[in-house]
């Protein structure tokens, strides 16, 4: 695809469910982050991946937080026993960049998943 | 820990008026600025970004200023239009590891025909 995809668009939970969301990243992007967007906030870091490697996750807010990226490209971030705290928009971005040859390389975002726990 | 404060929170222009929103960073391990536009609905979309070694970049009607010894980068955006009502986020890249983005809070962008 010509940019960054996530599924699904709108996700409702009821508190307690466990949640997967899918981020399929521009091809042949090494790097991958998801961030979490809080109504009326920026987005925050919440892990990064360089092919499949997890190479800092240090954002996740708990751990009941998990991302994984297995082939290197698509990516799931899952939230087990969702709470209401857990609600925002879910963004992932992904660039061409890798450690040491960044320079001016851009993340293009994905358009988000809106979770919301009720 | 913010690291990365913006402000205004909102603003209001008038077509044909310049608008500016500043940024300022408390962490010098940053290699990247830069500024996104988001409307509703949507992600994050570059706009404009500048390097550390250089005072300002323009591109058509946007401009960045970054002044490095006060930490401080802003954003003008030159001829406001109704289209540039957005939110927009600025944000420093860390030199570590893949180089995630700490953004700032936001400012939501009214321009009023």
């Amino acid at each position: 695809g010509a940019g960054v995809s996530q599924s699904p668009r709108y996700k409702v939970a009821k508190r307690g469910q466990d949640v997967a969301l899918r981020c399929d990243p521009i091809s042949g992007h090494v790097s991958l982050f998801w961030y979490q967007q809080a109504l009326g906030q920026g987005p925050e870091f919440l892990t990064y991946f360089q092919n499949e490697a997890q190479l800092d996750k240090s954002g996740l807010p708990s751990d009941r937080f998990f991302a994984e990226r297995p082939e290197g490209s698509v990516s799931t971030l899952k939230i087990q026993r969702t709470q209401q705290e857990d609600s925002a928009v879910y963004l992932c971005a992904s660039s061409l960049a890798r450690v040491g040859l960044r320079k001016d390389t851009e993340a293009f975002f994905g358009q988000g998943t809106r979770l919301t726990v009720v | 820990q913010q690291q990365v404060k913006q402000s205004p929170q909102s603003l209001i222009v008038q077509k044909g008026g310049i608008s500016i929103i500043n940024c300022a960073y408390e962490n010098t391990a940053f290699d990247y600025f830069p500024w996104y536009q988001q409307f509703p609905g949507k992600g994050p979309a570059l706009l404009i970004a500048i390097r550390p070694d250089v005072s300002e970049k323009k591109e058509g009607r946007f401009t960045i200023s970054f002044n490095k010894s006060a930490k401080q980068f802003s954003l003008h955006i030159m001829d406001s239009q109704p289209g540039d009502s957005a939110t927009y986020f600025c944000a420093a890249r860390t030199v570590f590891q893949g180089g995630k983005l700490i953004f700032g809070q936001g400012t939501e962008l009214s321009v009023k025909p």
